[in-house]
C-alpha cells in the first residue's frame, strides 16, 4: 500500500530558507501536494505538483520532485514567524481517485 | 465566502451516545470526504463520496456512518462512539472526483469520547 513520511520537527531562524522534506512509496503517484495547517485551523492547500514535473516555483515556495528517489520537498524562502505551523505533503495516485494519502506532518518552528 | 463549515468545532460526549457532526459546502462541489487527524498518524481518510447518494469506505470507517442526500450535505454519524474515536475530524470537498481536483478543508471538529 502507499505509505507517506516526513520528519517530525524543523527549527529554523526568521530570514532563513526552510525545506520540508517527504517520502512516498507508491510509484503510481499522480498529484503530489503540500498542505499548511495553522493551530485551531483547517488545512490549507499551499502548492500542487504533477508527477511528470521536476519543479514548480510559486512566490517564496519551491517544490522539488525526485521522482526516481520517490522525493518531494518544500522550499520556503525568507521564513517569517507566521509560516510556523505544521505541514502536511500528501499524494493522490492511478486508480485512487481523489483520495489523499497524507504524511505525519512536519512542525515547522521559526525563531527569532 | 466559498468554504466548507462543519459543526460543532468541539464535541464532548459520553461512550454510546449517538452524535452527528455536520458538513456543508458552498462550492457545487461533487466529492466530499471525511477524515480523522491523529498525532503521528496524520490524516487518515474514514469515507467518501462521489456524488449525491454515492458514498464509499476510506481507510478506516468503523465505527462511523455517512449520507449524501444533497450535494451540499455530508453528515458524519457516530452511532454509538468510544474512547477510541476521540481525534480531530476534517471533511473536504472539491470539485470533482479526479485525482487533479484539490481538496478544501473545513476547520475541523474536535470530538472527545469520556
Amino acid at each position: 500500500g502507499e505509505d507517506v513520511e516526513q520528519s517530525l520537527f524543523l527549527s529554523v531562524r526568521e530570514g532563513d530558507s526552510s525545506v520540508i522534506n517527504c517520502t512516498y512509496t507508491d510509484s503510481s503517484s499522480t498529484y503530489l501536494y503540500w498542505y499548511k495547517q495553522e493551530p485551531g485551523a483547517g488545512l490549507q492547500l499551499l502548492t500542487y505538483i504533477f508527477s511528470n514535473m521536476d519543479m514548480k516555483q510559486d512566490q517564496r515556495l519551491t517544490v522539488l520532485l525526485n521522482k526516481k528517489d520517490k522525493h518531494l520537498s518544500l522550499r520556503i524562502a525568507d521564513t517569517q514567524t507566521g509560516d510556523s505551523a505544521i505541514y502536511f505533503c500528501a499524494e493522490t495516485f492511478t486508480g485512487g481517485g481523489n483520495k489523499l494519502t497524507f504524511g505525519t506532518g512536519t512542525q515547522l518552528k521559526v525563531e527569532l | 465566502e466559498a468554504q466548507v463549515t462543519q459543526n460543532p468545532r468541539y464535541l464532548i460526549t459520553v461512550t454510546g451516545k449517538k452524535l452527528t457532526v455536520t458538513c456543508s459546502q458552498n462550492m457545487n462541489h461533487e466529492y466530499m470526504s471525511w477524515y480523522r487527524q491523529d498525532p503521528g498518524l496524520g490524516l487518515r481518510q474514514i469515507y467518501y463520496s462521489m456524488n449525491v447518494e454515492v458514498t464509499d469506505k476510506g481507510d478506516v470507517p468503523e465505527g462511523y456512518k455517512v449520507s449524501r442526500k444533497e450535494k451540499r450535505n455530508f453528515p458524519l454519524i457516530l452511532e454509538s462512539p468510544s474512547p477510541n474515536q476521540t481525534s480531530l475530524y476534517f471533511c473536504a470537498s472539491s470539485l470533482s472526483s479526479l485525482f487533479n481536483s484539490p481538496l478544501h478543508f473545513g476547520n475541523g471538529t474536535r470530538l472527545t469520547v469520556t
